[in-house]
């Protein structure tokens, strides 16, 4: 069974960066989408962007366009997300998501990772 | 964007008593090609979110058959037949239809 295991939390300044890994195991990667999707304290969920790694393109939410940066390295089955400008509204639970239709960027979201509590914080 | 909205927002339920949820889009989410990309997830407390329907009505591999999911265009429901001690958390509907993807604000359900 294909598990998704997330890098751990990180605390950043405002005005810095964060990256964060998503390493898949047990199943096919490449073929797959990645989604990111992220979840403010106590708030709901909201999609960020997300790659199918062997067409390597990734489509981002116009909010986040220009300060998120999507990619994967199928060597490692690992997808990154890095979210950069951060501000303290960044403050949330970042969590990678896989589309479970092959080669399907318009799909639910069958396998998640456990979530990185990225902190912004002055 | 789209804008997902549930009711309701808290729905305290007793144990063996149905529940439902109502999802509805600011517009239609039938894609060109003929399919509807609306699905339901759960979260627990303190987990990530899981996958329980996709496609408005087709239940994901090892979800109870006591949920369901129905609908269509612009409204669409989430029911549980019997609530269960384990079908605690919140449960979101998510359209993948149109870009960018987005989440209705999320139903809480409790046991009263």
């Amino acid at each position: 069974q294909v598990q998704l295991v997330q890098s751990g939390a990180e605390v950043k300044k405002p005005g810095s960066s964060v990256k964060v890994s998503c390493k898949a195991s047990g199943g096919t990667f490449s073929s797959y989408a990645i989604s990111w999707v992220r979840q403010a304290p106590g708030q709901g969920l909201e999609w960020m962007g997300g790659i199918i790694p062997i067409f390597g393109t990734a489509n981002y939410a116009q909010k986040f366009q220009g300060r998120v940066t999507i990619t994967a390295d199928e060597s490692t089955s690992t997808a990154y997300m890095e979210l950069s400008s951060l501000r303290s509204e960044d403050t949330a639970v970042y969590y990678c998501a896989r589309g479970w239709e092959l080669l399907r960027f318009r799909t639910a979201f069958d396998i998640w990772g456990q979530g990185t509590m990225d902190t912004v914080s002055s | 964007d789209i804008v997902m909205t549930q009711t309701p927002l808290s729905s305290p339920v007793t144990l063996g008593q149905p529940a439902s949820i109502s999802c509805r889009s600011s517009q239609s989410l039938v894609h060109s090609d003929g399919n509807t990309y609306l699905s339901w997830l759960q979260q627990r407390p303190g987990q990530p979110p899981r996958l329980l329907i996709y496609k408005i009505s087709n239940r994901y591999s090892g979800v109870p058959d006591r949920f369901s999911g129905s609908g269509a265009g612009t409204d669409f429901t989430l029911k549980i037949s019997r609530v269960e001690a384990e079908d605690v958390g919140v449960y979101y509907c998510m359209q993948a239809t149109q870009f960018p993807w987005t989440f209705g604000q999320g139903t809480k359900v409790e046991i009263k």
